[in-house]
């Protein structure tokens, strides 16, 4: 099956400075990477995702890139402010007449200091 | 419009009981999944389930269960409860099969003591 590593556990940056998350996966036939922001006691919400055909997506601060070849993507936050403090994680699943399961990474903790 | 709803909200039982978490999806979505998470993880996938079919499973033991209704409202039942099985159950809604988007409800936090 899909595993999904995730680097690094923890992260601290100052306020307006760049984050970068990434991520890779073993299962060649992923087609779908998306990266979830949870915050303490809350649900995951969807941030961005990307699907297989793209090679990086773009959202106001928040930008994914995927290199298919290398198995890897990566989340980068821009300018970033204390609201973005959250937990981050990545995930990969694969469009299939069965359905899609997401597999998840270990998560990122973000911590954006003033 | 409602996101994704899930009750209840906390839970407390002891070792051996039998526990039922309810989610309803958002409307129109007619795709739920379930997923564990234990603290200090990602979210682990345990069932999938679209036209109150089964579509996938994860790998956990047949202790778990699941339905869903002709509502597309689901269950997730574990029986015999493990102290392991202390964790947060999200439900994901996704509009249908063929799409990717999932999206979670705020999730029933489990504690078996």
């Amino acid at each position: 099956g899909e595993n999904v590593e995730q680097h690094p556990s923890t992260l601290s940056v100052q306020e307006g400075d760049s984050a970068v998350i990434k991520c890779t996966y073993s299962d060649s036939a992923s087609n779908y990477f998306p990266w979830y922001k949870q915050e303490l006691g809350k649900r995951p919400q969807l941030i961005i995702d990307i699907r297989s055909n793209v090679g990086e997506k773009k959202d106001q601060r928040i930008a994914v890139t995927l290199n298919k070849t290398a198995k890897h993507f990566s989340l980068h936050i821009t300018e970033t402010q204390p609201e973005d403090s959250a937990v981050y994680f990545c995930a990969a699943s694969r469009l299939t007449g069965g359905g899609n399961k997401l597999t998840f990474g270990t998560g990122t903790q973000l911590k954006v200091e003033l | 419009d409602a996101g994704v709803t899930q009750s209840p909200t906390h839970l407390i039982k002891t070792r051996g009981q039998h526990v039922t978490l309810r989610c309803s999806p958002i409307s129109g979505h007619k795709s739920v999944s379930w997923y564990q998470q234990v603290l200090g993880q990602g979210p682990q996938f345990i069932f999938q389930y679209y036209e109150k079919e089964e579509r996938g499973r994860g790998n956990f033991p047949d202790r778990f269960s699941a339905r869903q209704f002709p509502n597309y409202s689901s269950e997730l039942n574990v029986n015999a409860l493990l102290l392991g099985d202390s964790a947060l159950y999200l439900c994901a809604s996704r509009l249908a099969n063929s799409y990717n988007e999932q999206f979670f409800g705020p999730g029933t936090r489990l504690t078996v003591l």
